[in-house]
């Protein structure tokens, strides 16, 4: 079935560094979504890419759609202490069914 | 700004109990979910609900389990006898289709079900 992976899973950086988080599905996708889980959190949608090769900015965070729709990226510019938690990708399977990549969990040192 | 409630945040129960698990989508979503998330993996979809029946469900949601929306507001998980297993975070999550939504899922805030 439809696989969704994540790389790395573990990121701790000092703050203002970079942080990368890589995503990969073993099918094309119709579009890919992004979601934060902070510490003892609830998965928080942060935003959805359609287009092949989509690039969207949210102030420091850049999302980017490969242009075969398989894969996917979050960079984020300088961190701050507020970017701390688990950073998810996550694929339509069907018409309903997401599937949630492993998630990569960024700690950040002030 | 609406929100997906969930009931209660924190249950425990014994193995072979029976588990209803509640939660309040957004008023105007017409689509429901649950997930289960194990302590520190992956977001696991359990099943969707549209226009009162299952759309889809995953391996785990077996016989066991079952939902069920009884009213206009509210859309439950049922776990028919526990199993140690069933341990885990679940969330609801819901969804709107009106002109100019997107397809982003709304989660709460989770129930964890401990199971002893």
């Amino acid at each position: 079935g439809q696989q969704v992976m994540q790389i790395p899973q573990y990121q701790h950086v000092q703050e203002g560094e970079d942080f990368t988080t890589y995503c990969n599905s073993s099918t094309t996708l119709s579009n890919i979504q992004w979601y934060k889980q902070r510490p003892g959190g609830h998965p928080v949608f942060l935003i959805q890419l359609v287009k092949s090769g989509e690039v969207k900015k949210q102030k420091r965070l850049t999302f980017q759609f490969g242009e075969a729709k398989k894969n996917s990226s979050l960079h984020i510019t300088a961190t701050q202490t507020t970017d701390v938690g688990t950073y998810f990708c996550a694929g339509p399977r069907g018409a309903q069914k997401l599937v949630f990549g492993q998630g990569t969990r960024l700690t950040i040192n002030p | 700004e609406p929100e997906v409630t969930q009931t209660p945040s924190h249950q425990v129960t014994q193995m072979g109990q029976e588990v209803i698990l509640r939660c309040v989508p957004i008023s105007n979503h017409l689509y429901f979910y649950w997930y289960r998330q194990i302590l520190g993996q992956k977001v696991e979809f359990l099943v969707s609900f549209y226009n009162n029946e299952i759309s889809e469900k995953s391996e785990i949601f077996d016989d066991q389990f079952s939902v069920e929306r009884p009213d206009g507001s509210n859309f439950t998980l049922k776990i028919r006898s526990t199993k140690l297993e069933d341990s885990a975070m679940y969330f609801c999550a819901s969804k709107g289709m009106g002109r100019g939504e997107g397809y982003e899922q709304y989660f709460g805030p989770g129930t964890r079900l401990t199971v002893t």
